[in-house]
């Protein structure tokens, strides 16, 4: 069975860093590119960017660049995403989700919850 | 703004069809059969519905059907049950440059 577990809610303050994960399960890890998702409280979805496990290629959102980092390690089939520096507006859901070659998101981690205060 | 734009909210009663449109722009619905459609109720993580377009994955009612008429992709419900009501959003691959956009979400209310 695929499954995408994802780390537990982080309650952060402006200004801080906070890395936060996805660990595949269920099936070759090196193999699918992992996406990550963002959903601000109360709205839609917003895609951040993605990254293949394989050889650590990402991809992001033109808005995301430079503001958060994608990265995997593959010897514990883990995707991360992280900040250096967090903003209330970084307050949000976010889910990570394999994607197939279709550009589609087939199985999707329960969200991780992060919460920052100024 | 997103980049794909969907109506705020559909409405319909049990038994029912409706549709749910996303028009984008030649640059991503019109220039690839990559849309996708994903289902969300409150709490939970979105689920994907459709895929390609109109292919559907294992395990998703054949209640569910997409199409696509130019800039312009479209999630039909038929037979309106009450397990449907919730949000439903489309996404499309958009080029090597912005590679993917959502639109803003529809809420589907069951009557």
């Amino acid at each position: 069975e695929v499954q995408l577990v994802q780390s537990g809610a982080e309650v952060k303050k402006s200004g801080e860093s906070l890395k936060i994960s996805c660990k595949g399960s269920g099936y070759s890890f090196t193999s699918y590119w992992i996406g990550w998702v963002r959903q601000m409280p109360g709205k839609g979805l917003e895609w951040m960017g993605i990254i293949y496990p394989g050889d650590s290629e990402t991809r992001y959102s033109p808005s995301c660049q430079g503001q958060v980092t994608i990265s995997a390690d593959k010897s514990i089939s883990t995707a991360y995403l992280q900040w250096s520096s967090l903003k209330a507006s970084d307050t949000a859901m976010y889910y990570c989700a394999r994607m197939t070659g279709g550009w589609a998101f087939d199985y999707w981690g329960q969200g991780t919850l992060v919460t920052v205060s100024s | 703004q997103s980049a794909l734009t969907q109506p705020a909210s559909v409405s319909g009663s049990p038994g029912q069809s409706i549709t749910i449109s996303c028009t984008g722009t030649s640059s991503d619905v019109g220039s690839y059969n990559l849309v996708s459609w994903y289902q969300q109720h409150p709490g939970k993580a979105p689920k994907l519905m459709i895929y390609e377009g109109s292919k559907r994955p294992p395990g998703v009612s054949n209640r569910f059907s997409g199409s696509k008429s130019g800039n312009t992709a479209s999630l039909t419900i038929s037979g309106l049950q009450a397990e449907d009501e919730a949000d439903y959003y489309c996404c499309s691959y958009a080029g090597s440059s912005t590679h993917v956009v959502f639109g803003g979400g529809t809420k589907l209310t069951v009557l």
